[in-house]
């Protein structure tokens, strides 16, 4: 089981917005910052959102990152058949001493 | 432009051996944390080790601890992830990822993955 907590799938049709959530605990996301990262199958992930709300350069802002105590969410407005892929919130556990991630969400574009 | 490009990957026995190593390019090596992260077939990603900017420290999952062991070489560019005692459910994609500054800095660049399979 992942130490953080995502929904296994979400879905909107295009141009819609889809907001995905991460659940975690006192010794991840409440006292770090979150990221966000966006996987096809066959590629490498890509870092999507750090430090909770930052886009790297070269996201579109239609990717929006936010926290609040022990969540964190992901949201994507103006959905796009090619934003189809899984995606992943990741954060340090003070705790554990390593990083840990959701278990993923594969989002549908209908 | 930040490179990383992974080799060692394989099939390899259950218990036994095998050393990934991971050639990095673009950035001040030596400035930044380094992890080794896996996916499994039909899995999610998993943290599998990760080193501090000068190696000084290392941070395993319970998965992997005490059979991983993760090191760096600043002055080649290189971090290597020794793996022993390699069971089937250690089967996955191994990517090299540059950290930030410290070890719990986010993930920004990903290498394209290493495929190794443990099978008999």
């Amino acid at each position: 089981q992942s130490v953080l907590t995502q929904p296994p799938s979400v879905s909107a049709a295009p141009g819609q917005k889809v907001t995905i959530s991460c659940s975690g605990s006192s010794s991840n996301i409440e006292i770090n910052h979150v990221s966000w990262y966006q996987h096809l199958p066959g590629t490498a992930p890509k870092l999507l959102i750090y430090e909770n709300d930052k886009r790297p350069s070269g996201i579109p802002d239609r990717f929006s990152g936010s926290k609040s105590g022990t969540s964190a969410t992901l949201g994507i407005t103006g959905l796009q058949t090619g934003d189809e892929a899984d995606f992943y919130c990741g954060t340090w556990d003070s705790s554990l001493s390593t990083g840990v991630f959701g278990g993923g969400t594969k989002l549908t574009v209908l | 432009e930040v490179q990383l490009v992974e080799s060692g990957g394989g099939l390899v026995q259950p218990g036994g051996s095998l050393r990934l190593s991971c050639s990095a390019s673009g950035f001040t090596f030596r400035s930044y944390a380094m992890h080794w992260v896996r996916q499994a077939p039909g899995k999610g990603l998993e943290y599998v080790s990760s080193v501090r900017s000068d190696g000084a420290s290392t941070y395993y999952p319970d998965s992997v601890k005490g059979r991983f062991t993760i090191s760096r070489d600043n002055s080649k560019n290189m971090v290597h992830l020794q793996m022993s005692g390699l069971r089937p459910e250690d089967t996955a994609v191994y990517y090299c990822v540059k950290g930030g500054r410290y070890s719990s800095d986010c993930l920004d660049y990903w290498g394209q993955g290493t495929l190794v399979t443990v099978s008999s």
